[in-house]
């Protein structure tokens, strides 16, 4: 069974430039997250989608960043324009179901804000 | 809604030696409890989760973690670690709504 695929895994950008993210969850994966992790901390939860629809985006800078899931499988997380606190490490993780107790993770996307 | 704190950042440790990683949570509901390892420039894996039942959990890699609900705790243990448990290792934490992850503990093993 594939695992989840992030791309690019990594990227390095100056501050006001757009960058965007894409992911491909475990196949028949409902849910799906974005995380950002910043170095030395845990990962935070952007957004949540379950299918095409948003279920949880209360913690994603609405102003800059946006997310889509446009046919309820891969899905986008676009930055723009980015500043330099956005450098982190972007995670996507998949679950069968919303209720699901065990996320899957991709190997995730370092962006660097210069 | 519920946090999570990991008590140590980084933990050295001897081959072959014994090792606690501590986390502590605080919620005003039920909870669920896991512990992830990530491993340099992957991402997240699930070792071992706590949803209900025995207190004792043992996941993979030989580690185990025992759920304190008066300590409000959920500390990782392993005996005897091995070099390639050299990682760093996330304490989460989910009640109502999204799962919420510690600051992490970066366990270093040395030969």
């Amino acid at each position: 069974e594939a695992g989840v695929a992030q791309s690019p895994r990594y990227k390095i950008i100056e501050k006001r430039q757009s960058v965007a993210f894409w992911c491909n969850p475990i196949s028949g994966h409902a849910t799906l997250y974005w995380y950002q992790q910043i170095l030395g901390q845990g990962p935070k939860l952007l957004i949540q989608f379950q299918n095409n629809g948003v279920v949880d985006d209360s913690q994603l800078p609405k102003d800059r960043f946006s997310a889509e899931r446009l046919k309820g499988v891969d899905s986008t997380l676009k930055i723009q324009p980015a500043k330099l606190e956005d450098s982190a490490v972007y995670l996507c993780a998949s679950s069968p179901t919303t209720s699901a107790n065990e996320q899957f993770f991709g190997p995730g996307t370092r962006l660097t804000v210069l | 809604a519920q946090s999570v704190t990991q008590l140590d950042s980084q933990v050295p440790v001897f081959e072959e030696a014994p090792v606690e990683l501590r986390c502590n949570y605080s919620s005003s509901v039920s909870v669920y409890l896991f512990w992830y390892v990530q491993y340099p420039n992957q991402g997240l894996q699930l070792l071992l989760k706590y949803l209900s039942g025995s207190t004792l959990v043992k996941g993979i890699n030989g580690f185990e973690a025992e759920f304190n609900k008066s300590q409000t705790s959920f500390h990782l243990r392993k005996p005897s670690v091995h070099i390639s448990d050299t990682a760093e290792y996330f304490c989460a934490v989910r009640g109502v709504g999204d799962m919420r992850f510690g600051a992490g503990t970066r366990l270093t093993v040395k030969p």
